[in-house]
């Protein structure tokens, strides 16, 4: 399984301001997605991160609020962008565990913001 | 609308006991099912997967059943363990190569020793 690391692991931040989250994998990976999981929540799924191409965002989710770079195959980041108390949750990276059809997602620790 | 749902936000069951948990899911094209445990401060850790054409996968200690005609699959935990203690999530997907997973609210176990 590819080991996941994410920055920050948590952080306090004001009203207004932004965030970037960045996402480092230890091998090389075509998909990396990135999802939400707001308090008591299940896990929702922002966007896939390609590399050379435009993130695809799900329903809900808009790249000027998320913007995500993927520069290369095992890097990523996040930014929540003009930050409201509605986007204090954790924040998670995950990658794909196999190739082909289908598979597990292997998840970062994950990145906790609190927006006061 | 929730396509996939953990009815039982906690359970707590005895040390050596069997652990149950379950999910339901709506979308009858859902072909593949992943559950994960996750500790405080972690990310979600993957433990077993299963597809449409089976009923059961076991792996360990760890067993998921699929039952396609209710649209319910377990994860059976035996024995249980106090480090078995976290919240189960369960997860499907139905779009092909796109890795687009649905995940429940997740189950919080807690085993008693």
């Amino acid at each position: 399984s590819a080991v996941i690391s994410q920055k920050p692991s948590r952080d306090i931040c004001q009203r207004g301001t932004s965030l970037t989250i960045q996402c480092q994998v230890d091998s090389q990976v075509t998909m990396m997605f990135w999802y939400r999981q707001q308090p008591g929540q299940s896990l929702t799924l922002i966007a896939t991160a390609n590399q050379g191409s435009e993130a695809t965002y799900e329903s809900g989710f808009v790249i000027d609020k998320f913007p995500i770079s993927r520069p290369n195959l095992t890097f990523s980041t996040l930014t929540v962008s003009n930050m409201s108390p509605e986007d204090s949750s954790i924040y998670l990276c995950s990658v794909p565990g196999t190739s082909g059809y289908t598979g597990e997602l292997f998840f970062g620790e994950g990145s906790r913001l609190t927006v006061l | 609308d929730q396509q996939v749902k953990q009815n039982s936000p906690s359970l707590s069951v005895q040390e050596g006991r069997i652990s149950i948990l379950n999910c339901d899911y709506t979308n009858s094209m859902f072909d593949y099912f992943l559950w994960y445990k996750k500790y405080p401060a972690e990310g979600p850790t993957f433990l077993i997967s299963i597809s449409s054409i089976k009923d059961k996968n076991e792996d360990g200690r760890f067993t998921v059943f699929l039952n396609k005609s209710a649209k319910h699959l377990s994860l059976h935990i035996v024995p249980s363990q106090p480090g078995d203690s976290a919240v189960y999530f369960c997860a499907a997907s139905g779009a092909s190569g796109t890795y687009k997973y649905i995940f429940g609210t997740g189950t919080r176990l807690k085993v008693l020793a």
